[in-house]
């Protein structure tokens, strides 16, 4: 059973980067997309962006110049960077598998508050 | 971007009633529609994909259907487990895109 768990770093101050890590076990990261997904506090889905193990990238233009979506695949795991964070991106953030058209399985989700 | 937009944005219904969810595209997508299912404090499940696929392991009571730029979900029968915010998903094009939830109570 594929199982994908977000790291955990809580809390971010204004300006600073937000950095995530997705650690996927019961499966290899081939030939899938791996994706980040975010939801505010009580309010929608926003896909993020997504990697390709091979290492094309694909980002939300609105987020696209403070993004960076990375993979790991000796420790099966990727990574999320945000930076120059503000307020508006405190939310719940989501790490993802992707077939080639839809999310097959998610992480647990971890909330990220961005505060001084 | 494609704008999702799904109707009703709330529903209240019985445990045995017959529910439909629309989602409409600001464009056609062919069926590059998924629906999710989320309960408070959990991470999306994946219900249906293409439109009308049904992911393995989700009951046979969830069907979808539609191409172009109108989809339903129905829920046929609803159980008590059913009771979550449902989203529809373009991966037509990318930013992938979301509707803005229908949440389905308990009438």
């Amino acid at each position: 059973q594929v199982q994908l768990q977000e790291s955990s770093p809580g809390l971010v101050k204004p300006s600073e980067t937000l950095s995530l890590d997705c650690t996927v076990s019961g499966g290899s990261l081939s030939n899938y997309y791996w994706n980040w997904i975010r939801q505010p506090p009580g309010k929608g889905l926003q896909w993020i962006g997504n990697m390709y193990y091979s290492g094309s990238t694909n980002y939300n233009p609105s987020l696209k110049s403070r993004v960076t979506i990375s993979v790991d695949t000796s420790k099966n795991q990727f990574s999320l960077k945000l930076t120059s964070v503000t307020a508006a991106d405190t939310a719940v953030y989501y790490c993802a598998r992707g077939r080639l058209q839809d999310f097959d399985y998610w992480g647990q989700g971890t909330l990220v508050t961005v505060s001084s | 971007d494609i704008q999702m937009t799904q109707s009703p944005s709330s529903l209240s219904a019985s445990v045995g009633d017959r529910v439909t969810i629309t989602c409409r595209a600001s464009q056609s997508i062919g069926t590059y529609l998924n629906w999710y299912q989320q309960k408070p404090g959990k991470a999306p499940i994946l219900l249906i994909y293409a439109a009308s696929s049904l992911q393995s392991g989700v009951p046979s009571r969830f069907s979808g259907s539609g191409s172009g730029t109108d989809f339903t979900l129905t829920i046929r029968s609803l159980q008590p487990e059913d009771f979550a915010t449902y989203y529809c998903q373009q991966s037509y094009n990318f930013p992938y895109t979301f509707g803005q939830g229908t949440n389905l109570e308990i009438k």
